[in-house]
């Protein structure tokens, strides 16, 4: 499977600033996804990241708020925008292995604290 | 909607036992069954992957499909301290994206 990192790792932010979190993968991929993890619950997506046109958002997550990059099969970006302590999560980058099963491989996670 | 249930849990067994942790979906169509394992702190890491009805074995680890049931699960043998993590259910149907289970904690008691 694909090998991938995640910068940064965690951070601690202040309300209202923006943090962007950068995914990088070891191949090309064509399906890369960005998903939030909040204390306690499972994993909720927030967006598809197309590569050359725009992130295709789930319902109750838009553009303003968490814009994404795509441009290129190997990397991509998610920014947390004008951030409040509620975007406190994990964010995680996962790609899909391209190999027919859509078996998805996730990064390491961005462990984000909002204060 | 389409949903994923699992018990929350936790599930505490002693070591080298079965532990047994199930699944149920909502969408009948639903073709690819996936089980995560997520330690604390860290990201998830898929253990095992089923497409057909039957069963499914790998080392210790045995997933289970029944498609008329809308029901997976996932029997880890000889459990071991180290297996004892937060357990993921996810569940897609090709060209979707995938719905994931609020995940069972596992507790393997020495």
């Amino acid at each position: 499977s694909a090998v991938i990192s995640q910068k940064p790792s965690r951070d601690i932010c202040q309300r209202g600033t923006s943090l962007t979190i950068q995914c990088q993968v070891d191949s090309q991929v064509t399906m890369m996804f960005w998903y939030r993890q909040q204390p306690g619950q499972s994993l909720t997506l927030i967006a598809t990241a197309n590569q050359g046109s725009e992130a295709t958002y789930e319902s109750g997550f838009v553009i303003d708020k968490f814009p994404i990059s795509r441009p290129n099969l190997t990397f991509s970006t998610l920014t947390v925008s004008n951030m409040s302590p509620e975007d406190s999560s994990i964010y995680l980058c996962s790609v899909e292995d391209g190999l027919g099963a859509e078996t998805q491989y996730f990064g390491p996670g961005t462990r984000l604290l909002v204060l | 909607q389409k949903e994923v249930e699992q018990n929350s849990g936790p599930l505490s067994v002693p070591e080298g036992a079965i532990a047994s942790l199930n699944c149920t979906y909502s969408d009948r169509v639903s073709q690819s069954f996936f089980w995560y394992r997520q330690y604390s702190g860290k990201s998830p890491e898929l253990i095992m992957s089923i497409y057909s009805n039957g069963d499914k074995e790998d080392g210790r680890f045995t997933a289970q499909l029944n498609k008329a049931s809308q029901y997976v699960s996932l029997l880890i043998r000889d459990s071991q301290p180290s297996d004892s993590a937060t357990y993921l259910c996810a569940v897609n149907n090709y060209g979707q994206n995938f719905v994931f289970g609020p995940g069972t904690r596992l507790s393997v008691l020495p």
